[in-house]
């Protein structure tokens, strides 16, 4: 069946450090992908989508570039804020369909 | 717009008690999730609906029951609350039209414990 598998948090950073979260799926059609985030005390919100191999969504400095080749979504920022402190979850959902398959979810803590 | 709530924020109950966890949206979605989120775990699903009316089992619907009467509410009931649903439930609602599908959009969930 369909899955999506993260890197195991917690990651830890220094302000402006450089964030990669590393992102695969396994899927029996062409899904779209999705990377949400929950800041604490809140629910999930999208953080950028890519529905088709090679888009890259973007939003918030943060991107990831829809891989077939090597089924993967890895979400990146170049410089990270205090802010960002957050758990990221990558997801993938079937266009026309409506079932969302989460990750685990990676937690990051952006030190100051 | 609200966008999705719940209510309670917060929740203990004993094992054996019963419960509804309440869920509203007003972006006039046809589609509506409820979730459950244990420590360290993604996001399991327990119940969806498509419409007023149609519900049907998500990846973990025991011990749980939901209805859909109208497009904006959503409510899920707890029958026989066991220590095992300790958990943080969020409800969730998108819009699905043909061959779109859309992202969504999360409530702030219920934290719920049961001793």
């Amino acid at each position: 069946g369909d899955s999506v598998t993260q890197m195991e948090g917690p990651v830890t950073l220094s302000e402006e450090a450089f964030l990669t979260i590393n992102c695969t799926y396994t899927a029996t059609g062409y899904p779209s992908l999705f990377w949400y985030v929950q800041y604490p005390g809140e629910g999930l919100q999208l953080l950028l989508k890519a529905t088709k191999a090679d888009d890259k969504g973007s939003n918030k400095g943060f991107e990831a570039t829809y891989r077939k080749e090597t089924t993967s979504f890895h979400l990146e920022k170049g410089s990270v804020q205090v802010s960002d402190s957050a758990v990221y979850f990558c997801a993938l959902s079937y266009t026309g369909g409506f079932k969302t398959i989460f990750g685990a979810g990676t937690r990051l803590f952006v030190k100051a | 717009n609200a966008g999705v709530t719940q209510t309670p924020k917060f929740r203990i109950l004993k094992i054996g008690q019963s419960m509804t966890l309440q869920c509203t949206q007003d972006m006039n979605h046809n589609y509506m999730y409820w979730y459950r989120q244990d420590p360290g775990m993604g996001l399991k699903l327990i119940y969806y609906s498509v419409g007023a009316g149609i519900t049907d089992k998500g990846e973990v619907p025991n011990g749980y029951n939901v209805s859909r009467s109208t497009t904006e509410d959503f409510p899920l009931r707890l029958e026989l609350a066991a220590p095992s649903q300790t958990s943080v439930y969020f409800c969730a609602s998108s819009y699905v039209a043909g061959a779109n599908s859309y992202e969504q959009y999360f409530g702030p969930g219920t934290r719920l414990t049961v001793t």
